[in-house]
């Protein structure tokens, strides 16, 4: 199995500031033939199912506010908030769709 | 516009069955894997199981292995989960997902409680 590491399991910003996850897979999740990322991440608001935010690492999901961004490749990703809102408290999470069993991180908590 | 509704959820003794179901709508249902994923009280999310469009494919973790099973009825629209053997660990809020590779969309959940 895929094991997923985030780091750090929370973190405060303040409103404005930049606000950085990271996450770190077992292993590869990288299709080279099409050279593409198999990670997603989530925000997860309290009482709230999980809503995608970023597919194939780097890709924004409609709606989401640019302010949302993921970077890297292989075994190493980032989700960073750029400008924190009041909106954005929630938990987030990573998850590979790589390999069956599908499996998440343990979540970072982002508080202001 | 996409919408999942899961029900079946409720209060259950360990070792006994409780059967979960999904409605969907708003989309062409035999398209899409679906998923269940579950969330323990003040934890975090753990994925359950998939079954493919057509039913042909299915996984699950290794934690229900043998106790779950997943199925679906593409003329209803509908995504199920059998659960037999529950346990104490059991106890989660249980989602329905649709997979577009990532878990593009979810339902708001159903809870199941298992507890003598």
């Amino acid at each position: 199995d895929i094991v997923m590491t985030q780091s750090p399991d929370s973190l405060a910003v303040s409103l404005g500031e930049r606000a950085t996850i990271n996450c770190k897979s077992s292993q590869s999740l990288l299709i080279h033939s099409i050279n593409k990322n198999n990670l997603t991440w989530y925000q997860q608001r309290p009482g709230q199912p999980p809503k995608v935010l970023i597919y194939w690492a780097s890709n924004r999901e409609s709606g989401v506010p640019d302010r949302f961004s993921g970077s890297g490749s292989g075994t190493d990703f980032t989700l960073t908030i750029s400008s924190l809102q009041a909106e954005d408290v929630a938990v987030y999470y990573c998850q590979q769709y790589y390999s069956f069993p599908r499996t998440f991180g343990q979540g970072t908590k982002v508080e202001i | 516009e996409v919408e999942m509704v899961e029900s079946g959820g409720g209060c259950v003794q360990p070792g006994g069955s409780l059967r979960l179901s999904c409605a969907a709508s708003g989309f062409k249902f035999t398209s899409y894997g679906m998923n269940w994923v579950r969330q323990a009280p003040v934890k975090g999310l753990e994925w359950v199981s998939y079954i493919s469009g057509t039913g042909s494919r299915v996984y699950y973790a290794d934690s229900v292995k043998g106790r779950f099973t997943i199925s679906r009825d593409n003329a209803k629209n509908s995504l199920f989960l059998q659960m037999d053997s529950l346990r104490d660990e059991d106890t989660a809020v249980y989602y329905c997902a649709r997979s577009a590779g990532h878990l593009s969309y979810w339902g708001q959940g159903t809870l199941v409680t298992v507890s003598s």
